[in-house]
Formats: C-alpha cells, structure tokens, sequence
C-alpha cells in the first residue's frame, strides 16, 4: 500500500503569495494533520481534520486554512506569505479519531522557500 | 510550542555502541511516541508508549518512561551507520487532538 503522499515536494514563492498544499492520506485513513518544521526545530501541529471536519488547530493565524475532502484527502493553504513561513510542511494520517491516540504516519513533507 | 526537549541536542557515537537520548516534558499525557527523522524529510514512527507503561521493547529499541519524573528515554543499542537522523519524542495529552513535539536529537553514528 501507497504511503502518504505530498505535493509538490518543493516550492519557491515570494512574499505576499498565496499557496496551496495537497496531501494524501493512507487508503482506510479518515484523519489528516498538517505540521509546519522550522529548520532546527520540532514539528509543530497546525490543524486537524478527521471525516472532513476541523477537529484540531494550532496557534497559528488565519492567514492559514485547511480542508478535507470526501476522499480524505486534504489541502493546506498559507495567504500573504511571509518570509517566516518558510518551513518543512508535514501531513500525518491516522486512523483515529484523535490525532494523537495512535501512530501517526507522516508523508515526505513539502519544502516551502518564501523569498 | 514545544513540549518535550530531547537531551541531548547532538550525540556522536562509534557504530557498534549503544545511543540514549532523554526526553522531558511539562504536562501529564497519554502517551509518549519517538520519531526518526532523515535528513529533514518525513517522519517515521518508532514507537508508541502509554502513561501507564514503563518499559517497551522494539528491535534494537528500548524505550522507558517514567511518569513520576516526566521523562522518558530511548536507548538504540548495536548503533549502525544508518541509525543516522534526527531522533523526536511527541506527546499526546488530555483531550488534545495533536501531537506536540520536542526539539529533538541529531544523532551521528560514525562507521
């Protein structure tokens, strides 16, 4: 079976852009996470979703947004990109309702340089 | 923020030794998970230990926790080379939906 897949694996975009990432959770997997890394430092939750609702968010500002879809699948959006939002973007599945109950499985991640 | 932090931030080991790493954290929890992590890439999930475990076992990996102290260590032993990554604790607290992350180890095996 498929992993959790991420998309795209890099992107580059400047101050003040929009930007959407894709994540794609194991098949039979209903929760997704997003984890934003700072280079140097942990992981840090920013949302979750489980059977396309909002169960979990972090402290992050609105700027940040996220869905999921009947699929499952789900898409993290930054508004007005600052320069700090430069970061390792990680999506987890689960199979449980809480994120933190069992193991998470993360996907590969996606690298985002705000110039 | 960051809940755990790992001790130590780096560790440079020969390959063939054993590698303990500490994790301490602030509030009580569910459960404690350590993570690998290669080269700033994805994480994966090493091992699972509940509040209500001391001790679990996996492969090369012992993991303890103890509750009292709010601390939990994870020792690999027979290190190898690719042992080589970043080294997470993660805990899961109250009615909390996500995990909170330490800071992490960088641990360096040296053939």
């Amino acid at each position: 079976d498929a992993g959790v897949t991420q998309s795209p694996t890099h992107l580059i975009k400047t101050r003040g852009q929009h930007v959407t990432l894709r994540c794609s959770p194991i098949s039979g997997h209903k929760s997704v996470s997003w984890y934003q890394q700072v280079l140097g430092q942990g992981p840090q939750f920013i949302f979750q979703y489980y059977e396309k609702e909002e169960r979990g968010r972090g402290n992050f500002p609105d700027r940040f947004s996220a869905r999921q879809f009947p699929n499952y699948s789900s898409e993290l959006n930054v508004n007005a990109l600052l320069l700090g939002d430069s970061a390792l973007y990680l999506c987890a599945s689960s199979l449980a309702r809480w994120g933190g109950e069992e193991t998470q499985y993360f996907g590969p991640g996606t690298r985002l340089l705000v110039l | 923020s960051q809940q755990g932090e790992e001790d130590p931030q780096a560790l440079s080991i020969q390959e063939g030794e054993n590698a303990t790493m500490n994790c301490s954290y602030k509030t009580s929890i569910n459960n404690l998970q350590w993570y690998r992590q290669n080269s700033g890439r994805g994480l994966v999930h090493l091992i699972l230990i509940r509040s209500n475990e001391r001790e679990k076992h996996s492969g090369r990996l012992r993991v303890t926790l103890d509750t009292s102290k709010k601390s939990s260590s994870l020792l690999i032993t027979a290190s190898r080379a690719a042992d080589t990554a970043s080294y997470f604790c993660a805990t899961s607290s109250g009615s909390a939906r996500q995990l909170t992350f330490g800071s992490g180890t960088q641990l360096t095996v040296l053939p």
